[in-house]
């Protein structure tokens, strides 16, 4: 499996923009890019993903690198309820439902005033 | 509307000892997993079940029997716990494209 390389920790003022690294050198054509986040005491949440187009939603943009080596999460405003662990993940395609969605550590984002 | 539930909430147990974990999503999802997550660590892949009637390991497969029980149920047991064992662990579901949608997680410590 494809694995992500991310920064363990990150920090952002509130109300500026966060950009969130994540590196997978060893993607394939077939691997969809993942996000979710993870606040203190809960389970992980779905937050974006993409094949090789930037996408936008009402949390985040996504913007993947032309040879897709790379991604970054995109939070426009953080606020202090951005702060969290945010995980970028692989997802094959071809595997169906039968892809095992495998974590890694993830970047703690630290917000402050 | 309740989504992924797991119950029970916190348990502790004395080494030796089983138990199982509970886990029901009311979304109609096809896929299941179960995951731990140790402190200050990322999530690791136990068991999971592609659909009704299958299941597969994960990472960390080691201890752990899982059983699905229908299409709502998956279940995840410990024949005899262990320290190491102690974790949070958490249960998802999805119907066979993103999202993945998570529990809120069992507290399991083991003595």
């Amino acid at each position: 499996d494809a694995k992500t390389t991310q920064p363990n920790s990150m920090e952002s003022n509130e109300e500026e923009p966060v950009h969130l690294p994540c590196n997978h050198s060893t993607i394939s054509g077939t691997d969809y890019i993942h996000w979710y986040r993870q606040l203190p005491s809960q389970g992980p949440e779905y937050v974006i993903h993409g094949l090789t187009s930037n996408v936008n939603n009402r949390m985040a943009s996504l913007a993947i690198a032309e040879d897709r080596k790379s991604s970054t999460l995109i939070l426009h405003r953080a606020t202090l309820r951005d702060a969290a662990v945010y995980y970028c993940i692989l997802r094959d395609l071809t595997a169906g439902t039968a892809s095992k969605l495998t974590f890694g550590t993830g970047t703690r984002l630290q917000v402050t005033l | 509307n309740a989504g992924v539930t797991q119950t029970p909430k916190f348990q502790v147990l004395k080494t030796g000892q089983s138990m199982t974990l509970q886990c029901a999503q009311d979304m109609n999802h096809n896929s299941m997993y179960w995951y731990r997550q140790d402190p200050g660590m990322g999530l690791r892949l136990i068991y999971y079940s592609a659909s009704e009637g299958t299941t597969d390991k994960g990472e960390v497969p080691n201890g752990y029997n899982v059983s699905r029980l229908n299409k709502r149920e998956f279940s995840l047991r410990l024949e005899s716990a262990a320290p190491s064992q102690t974790s949070v662990y958490f249960c998802a579901s999805r119907l066979g494209t993103p999202p993945l949608h998570f529990g809120n997680g069992t507290r399991l410590t083991v003595t």
